[in-house]
């Protein structure tokens, strides 16, 4: 199965500054029609899983343009610029190139 | 406004069965794939199975397989998951997710806990 890291368990930031959180996978997520199957996610305490980037870079309908997803082959960023108080959550990434699908195991952010 | 309700959970013994289900409004679930997700205890995200919209294609995580079964009733807009012999390490919190395309979870469920233990 598809292994994905994501290297930093947390990552502390202030409001207003820039984070990067990346996930690694075992093996390229490009598929033959040329799209890396490659989404990232947000888990804020009382509210629903959402969906913020999917094909590696394409924001959900309503997703701030803060939220920038990048890479290719086997390395992503989901990158936040000018971070506000609500982004504080955990984020995942997932691929559904191949079943099992999986997740990386998150990462946590936090505010300094 | 879309939503993915879950329901069916508790406390259960090992080696004992549950029924979670999950309703879907606000969308055209009989379009959609659909997912379970669990999350242990202060753990990620694992995916446990997957049911195509119109149930030709199921799939599931190793761990469950051969003891979790997904099925869906497009005409109740309901997904279901029958869990047996369930182990301690099911608990966890389940959630439905609806899938349009194969690269998105499109919509996530609040989640329903199941706990197995005696």
């Amino acid at each position: 199965q598809i292994t994905l890291t994501q290297q930093a368990e947390s990552l502390w930031v202030s409001p207003g500054e820039k984070v990067s959180i990346t996930c690694r996978a075992s093996q390229s997520l490009l598929y033959t029609d040329g799209k890396h199957y490659l989404s990232w996610y947000q888990q804020r305490p009382g509210q629903t899983t959402k969906a913020l980037i999917y094909h590696a870079s394409i924001r959900t309908d309503g997703v701030p343009t803060r939220f920038i997803g990048s890479g290719s082959g086997t390395e992503f960023t989901l990158s936040i610029e000018d971070v506000q108080p609500e982004d504080i959550a955990l984020y995942y990434c997932l691929q559904t190139l191949k079943k099992p699908y999986t997740f990386g195991a998150g990462t946590k952010l936090e505010l300094k | 406004e879309v939503q993915l309700v879950e329901s069916g959970g508790g406390l259960v013994q090992p080696g004992r069965s549950l029924k979670l289900s999950c309703v879907a409004s606000g969308f055209t679930f009989s379009n959609y794939g659909m997912n379970w997700i669990r999350q242990a205890p202060g753990k990620g995200l694992e995916w446990v199975a997957y049911i195509s919209s119109g149930s030709s294609y199921i799939y599931y995580a190793e761990t469950v397989k051969g003891r979790f079964t997904i099925s869906r009733d497009n005409a109740k807009n309901t997904l279901y998951l029958q869990m047996t012999s369930l182990r301690s390490e099911d608990t966890a919190l389940y959630y439905c997710a609806s899938q349009l395309r194969r690269v998105l979870f499109d919509y996530w469920g609040q989640g329903v806990m199941v706990t197995v233990s005696s």
